[in-house]
């Protein structure tokens, strides 16, 4: 699986919106973006994912660039909740199932 | 709550023992994943199922792992002669058919004295 690049942590305050960047510029056709997010003493959970088009659900945007290197999760109105380690992970569409992560970037919102 | 539950929460084991954790998948999720997490790293794939096959192992499972999953429901991970090394936190996660998103339990940490 390609290999993804995020900050190490990220600083937002409650209320503004908080736009976390990857790097995946190694990214290949067949290959999904996706995140998860873990709070403190859970476990990972799924926010969105996406191929090329920009997506929305309701928990984040996420935003790819046209040559699909980089891509932005946006998280619109964070609160409290939202501290967590986020993790952009770069899967392959088929084949491989298992999720690759790395070392995520914890973000920190603040009040 | 993801609907996806690991026993026991905590298990606190000596050097050498045996310890099995269990995974309780959300129904019908065919897919079944263990992963592996220790402190201020992210989790680490350990071996997957689909159904009761497993199709794929990490070569971190080494042969003190094992992993079962009876009749494609829930799944048991055992690890036999438990080394310090082994404290973790132990992850699973389920996959419905015809989706991607894996939905992830609670956890089961494991600390080896």
């Amino acid at each position: 699986d390609a290999k993804t690049t995020q900050p190490t942590s990220m600083d937002c305050a409650e209320g503004r919106a908080a736009n976390l960047p990857c790097n995946h510029s190694t990214i290949s056709g067949n290959e999904y973006v996706y995140w998860y997010r873990q709070i403190h003493s859970q476990g990972p959970q799924y926010i969105i994912h996406g191929l090329k088009n920009n997506e929305t659900n309701e928990m984040a945007s996420l935003i790819i660039t046209e040559d699909r290197k980089s891509s932005t999760l946006i998280l619109p109105h964070a609160t409290l909740r939202d501290t967590a380690v986020y993790y952009c992970i770069v899967r392959l569409i088929q084949g491989a199932q298992k999720l690759v992560f790395g070392q995520g970037t914890r973000l920190t919102i603040n009040p | 709550d993801t609907g996806v539950s690991q026993n026991p929460r905590h298990k606190i084991t000596k050097r050498g023992q045996n310890v099995t954790f269990r995974c309780d998948p959300i129904s019908e999720h065919n897919r079944l994943y263990w992963y592996r997490q220790t402190l201020g790293q992210g989790p680490e794939f350990l071996t997957y199922f689909q159904n009761e096959a497993q199709l794929e192992k990490s070569r971190l499972l080494s042969d003190r792992f094992s992993a079962e999953r009876p009749k494609g429901s829930f799944s048991t991970l055992e690890i036999q002669r438990t080394e310090q090394g082994d404290s973790a936190m132990y992850l699973c996660a389920t996959c419905p058919t015809g989706k991607d998103e894996q939905y992830f339990g609670p956890g089961t940490r494991l600390t080896v004295t």
